[in-house]
């Protein structure tokens, strides 16, 4: 099993500042990554597939980058409407998924 | 627009069985497998189990493995699953999910249902 590490578990963020949030596979995804928002009370949304790729209706503010083992989710200029949780889940090792534990961006 | 619909839960005694359903509307259903996501209260998501476009192949997590089946029924759009043996440790909101790319197994998800929570209690 692939397990995915995510950090920091909080990140406090004024809006306006960049928020980078990590995510590390204990072992190579290649570049089967993907990074979902999830509100209170909501469904997740997917943000970022293919490790880089912003999904539809996804803002520019927005961007992924990595491989192997390592990944990052940069959001620049942080809106109200982006704090909640973020996860990463590798689809790699099909059909073996696996989430991280989540990054919780919150209001600094 | 892609919809799905998640439909089924409750509160269910420790031992019983449930089926979860997942209506599904907006796209092509049998082009594209279709997964269950699990979220205990306050925790993280877990992934459960996942179908194949033409329900050939069928995935499960460790937890759920021998316990849940997971279908679906491409004339009525509907994916369900099916939860034996139920623990304390299997409450959760249960999610719906949609792979992104069709035929393709291995693509996340882009598209998820409100959920349906399942309890399990005596």
């Amino acid at each position: 099993e692939i397990v995915m590490t995510q950090s920091p578990a909080t990140l406090s963020v004024s809006p306006g500042e960049r928020a980078t949030l990590s995510c590390r596979a204990s072992q190579s995804v290649g570049r089967n990554l993907a990074w979902y928002q999830q509100k209170s009370g909501q469904a997740p949304r997917l943000v970022i597939s293919g490790a880089s790729t912003r999904a539809t209706g996804i803002p520019a503010r927005f961007s992924g980058s990595g491989s192997e083992t390592e990944f990052t989710l940069t959001i620049s200029g942080l809106q109200s409407e982006d704090f909640g949780v973020y996860y990463c889940q590798q689809y790699n090792k099909w059909p073996t998924l696996s989430f991280g534990g989540g990054t919780k961006v919150e209001i600094k | 627009q892609v919809q799905l619909v998640e439909s089924g839960g409750g509160v269910v005694q420790p031992g019983r069985s449930v089926r979860l359903t997942c209506e599904a509307s907006g796209f092509t259903f049998s082009m594209y497998g279709m997964h269950w996501v699990r979220q205990a209260p306050g925790q993280g998501l877990e992934w459960v189990a996942g179908i194949s476009y033409d329900s050939t192949e069928k995935y499960y997590g460790e937890s759920v493995k021998g316990r849940f089946t997971i279908s679906r029924d491409s004339s009525k759009n509907t994916v369900f699953l099916k939860m034996n043996s139920l623990r304390v440790e299997d409450v959760a909101v249960y999610y719906c999910a949609k792979e992104s790319d069709n035929y393709s197994g291995q693509s996340p998800f882009d598209h998820w249902g409100q959920g349906t929570l399942v309890a399990v209690s005596s």
